[in-house]
């Protein structure tokens, strides 16, 4: 099992440029989430897909969009990318909502 | 809304010594999930310990352990003959049990000396 692996590991993009970060689990996972972290902050929730299917708000989405393209897999999208979304990306997974989340090696992301 | 609090930004420990990482949480929920996740220089978040608020005995993982107060909403990390490996950031982290979202702490960087 491979577990959580995201693409790219680490991406710089200009400012008003767009990407998709990928996220895919091989865990038979019902939920996938994504994170930002940023120093001093923790992590905080940008979005998660609680099953296949549905997706809601987290925390902190504006700016973001995502798609739960199957089970496996659950994606990030930056339509405008801005300075403020310099960041590390992370992407978890956990069989239910209330239990225990597996994360991603994490995507950096540097916005100029 | 909850929240997660952990006062120790940094901590130093010589190895094969005991450290203890605190956390303090607030919430109105009786019911939800503590956890505890290391994220080593690699990035990469680990789960180290998970507590579940019903459960009146403290969880522990081999050489980590917690001291759960829920009166205190405090939920502390032992760490035990720390290893040089350990160093590492340490989250505390709250999820209630209906899903609504993880709660991170902004985090403890540990550093195991030699």
């Amino acid at each position: 099992n491979a577990g959580v692996t995201q693409t790219p590991k680490f991406q710089v993009l200009k400012t008003g440029q767009s990407m998709t970060l990928q996220c895919a689990q091989d865990m038979n996972h019902n939920s996938m989430y994504w994170y930002r972290q940023d120093p001093g902050m923790g992590l905080r929730l940008i979005y998660y897909s609680a099953s296949e299917g549905t997706t809601d708000k987290g925390e902190v989405p504006n700016g973001y969009n995502v798609s739960r393209l199957n089970k496996r897999e659950f994606s990030l999208r930056l339509e405008s990318a801005a300075p403020s979304q310099t960041s590390v990306y992370f992407c978890a997974s956990s069989y239910l909502a209330d239990e225990t989340q597996y994360f991603g090696p994490g995507t950096r992301l540097l916005v100029l | 809304a909850q929240t997660v609090t952990q006062s120790q930004p940094e901590m130093s420990v010589q190895e094969a010594e005991t450290v203890t990482l605190s956390c303090t949480y607030d919430t109105s929920e009786n019911n939800y999930y503590l956890f505890w996740y290391k994220q080593p220089p690699s990035r990469q978040m680990i789960l180290v310990i998970r507590q579940e608020a019903y459960k009146q005995q403290n969880a522990t993982e081999n050489r980590f352990s917690v001291n759960f107060q829920k009166a205190a909403k405090s939920f502390s990390l032992k760490i035990s003959d720390s290893q040089l490996g350990d160093t590492a950031m340490y989250f505390c982290a709250f999820m209630k049990t209906s899903y609504d979202k993880v709660i991170f702490g902004p985090g403890t960087s540990l550093s195991v000396i030699p």
